[in-house]
């Protein structure tokens, strides 16, 4: 089974900071990778598709990228609602698909 | 609007049996592979099973293989997951999920399944 992993965990920043999580593949996946953004009490919201495709109204701070087994999600300017956790998923697998263990995003 | 809306998460004891049950609206429940995703906070998200469009095709994660079985009523806009044979990890917060990943994927807001004696 392909194993994602999440870094760094947990992840303290400031509002205006420019942020990256890594997702690393134990094997390569192509671009197979989604990335989720989960606030408490809700349901996780799809950011990114295909490793690098902003979902329609997903503000252009975020950005993915990567292919293979290293794909990065940056939020270019932290804003005060992007503090959440998030995850990232691949779906080459199919249909065994597998998310990694989630990147806390604290306020510093 | 889409709206999925999961119940029947309950308290059961280890060994017993549970029917999750998904009620879609605001799309086309026809056209769309169905899931479920589990999350706890020890392990976080766990895609649990699949089914596609008619159900002619499942596939589930190795731990509840040969226990659980999703199945759909697509005249009745519903997604279903028996769960038999439950344990312990089996608790969890379980959410029903149209088109999982791409640029339709939509999530309910989940019904928690407690094993527990």
């Amino acid at each position: 089974a392909i194993q994602l992993t999440q870094s760094p965990s947990p992840l303290s920043a400031s509002v205006g900071d420019r942020v990256t999580i890594t997702c690393r593949a134990s094997q390569g996946i192509a671009t197979a990778l989604a990335w989720y953004q989960q606030k408490p009490g809700k349901a996780p919201k799809l950011l990114i598709s295909d490793a690098s495709t902003l979902q329609s109204g997903v503000p252009s701070r975020f950005s993915g990228s990567g292919s293979g087994t290293d794909f990065t999600l940056t939020i270019s300017s932290l804003q005060p609602e992007d503090f959440a956790t998030y995850y990232c998923q691949q779906f080459y697998s199919y249909p065994l698909y597998s998310f990694g263990q989630g990147t806390k995003l604290e306020i510093k | 609007e889409v709206q999925l809306v999961e119940s029947g998460g309950l308290v059961v004891q280890p060994g017993g049996s549970l029917r999750l049950s998904c009620a879609a609206s605001g799309f086309t429940f026809s056209d769309h592979t169905m899931h479920w995703v589990r999350q706890t906070p020890e392990k976080g998200l766990e895609w649990v099973s699949l089914i596609n469009w008619d159900g002619a095709s499942t596939h589930y994660t190795d731990s509840v293989r040969g226990r659980f079985t999703i199945s759909r009523d697509n005249s009745k806009n519903s997604l279903y997951l028996q769960m038999n044979s439950l344990r312990a990890e089996d608790t969890a917060l379980y959410y029903c999920v149209k088109s999982l990943g791409d640029s339709e994927d939509y999530w309910g807001q989940g019904t928690l399944v407690t094993v527990s004696s």
